[in-house]
């Protein structure tokens, strides 16, 4: 069956740069949900989409932001890089009740 | 003090043991009741969902949700040394729908 998709896996930058993080969701899943994940801690929500429209928000930093496109794929944008943004970013899709996640994607800010 | 309360552990069992796990939450307003395993470095994965109290049998795992006290647990019978992982309790409300809150996950072993 298919899964969450993101891309990249793993992804380096440093301090002040910017980093594009990309979620294909589970086809016919209408919701997308992202999540940050730091070493040794539990999942927390950054936003979420359905139907292209936001439709939370979590603790989610001001120098990020994120969209759904027609065709329901989400993209993650966060700019202005900190040491602490280093974490698992996690991409979750669901269509009814359950959130499916995705791989992740490992983002290092040296 | 967090939403969802979880024991971290680590829990170890011997193989073909039964584990254990539980958590206990705050918001009454919980209706929607996850387990999530996950392993190492890896993405959550989903492997019982519930609405509201009661209890849910799928092959091995057992979930049971007592809402008037709070608490949520998840059975695994005849745990296997790849049961050894992460498992997540998650949880969210209908006012509030999709946002989940985890708990801090609690590390499983089984030993051979």
């Amino acid at each position: 069956a298919a899964g969450v998709i993101q891309s990249p896996r793993h992804l380096i930058k440093e301090k002040r740069e910017t980093a594009t993080l990309k979620c294909y969701p589970i086809p016919r899943h209408d919701t997308v949900y992202w999540y940050q994940q730091g070493p040794g801690q539990d999942p927390q929500f950054l936003i979420s989409f359905y139907e292209k429209m936001q439709s939370d928000k979590g603790s989610i930093p001001d120098r990020f932001s994120a969209q759904q496109f027609s065709d329901y794929h989400s993209e993650l944008n966060m700019s202005s890089l900190e040491l602490g943004d280093s974490a698992l970013y996690f991409c979750a899709s669901s269509s009814r009740n359950e959130q499916f996640f995705g791989p992740g994607t490992r983002l290092t800010v040296l | 003090q967090k939403e969802v309360e979880q024991d971290p552990g680590p829990l170890s069992v011997p193989e073909g043991a039964i584990v254990s796990l539980n958590c206990t939450y705050s918001n009454s307003a919980f209706q929607y009741f996850m387990w999530y395993r996950q392993y190492s470095r890896k993405g959550p994965e989903l492997l019982m969902y519930t609405y509201s109290s009661g209890n849910k049998e799928d092959g091995r795992f057992t979930a049971q949700v007592d809402k008037s006290s709070k608490y949520i647990s998840l059975f695994i019978r005849d745990s296997q040394p790849s049961d050894s992982a992460t498992y997540l309790c998650a949880m969210t409300s209908t006012d509030s729908w999709g946002k989940l809150q985890f708990g801090a996950g609690t590390q499983v072993v089984v030993t051979p």
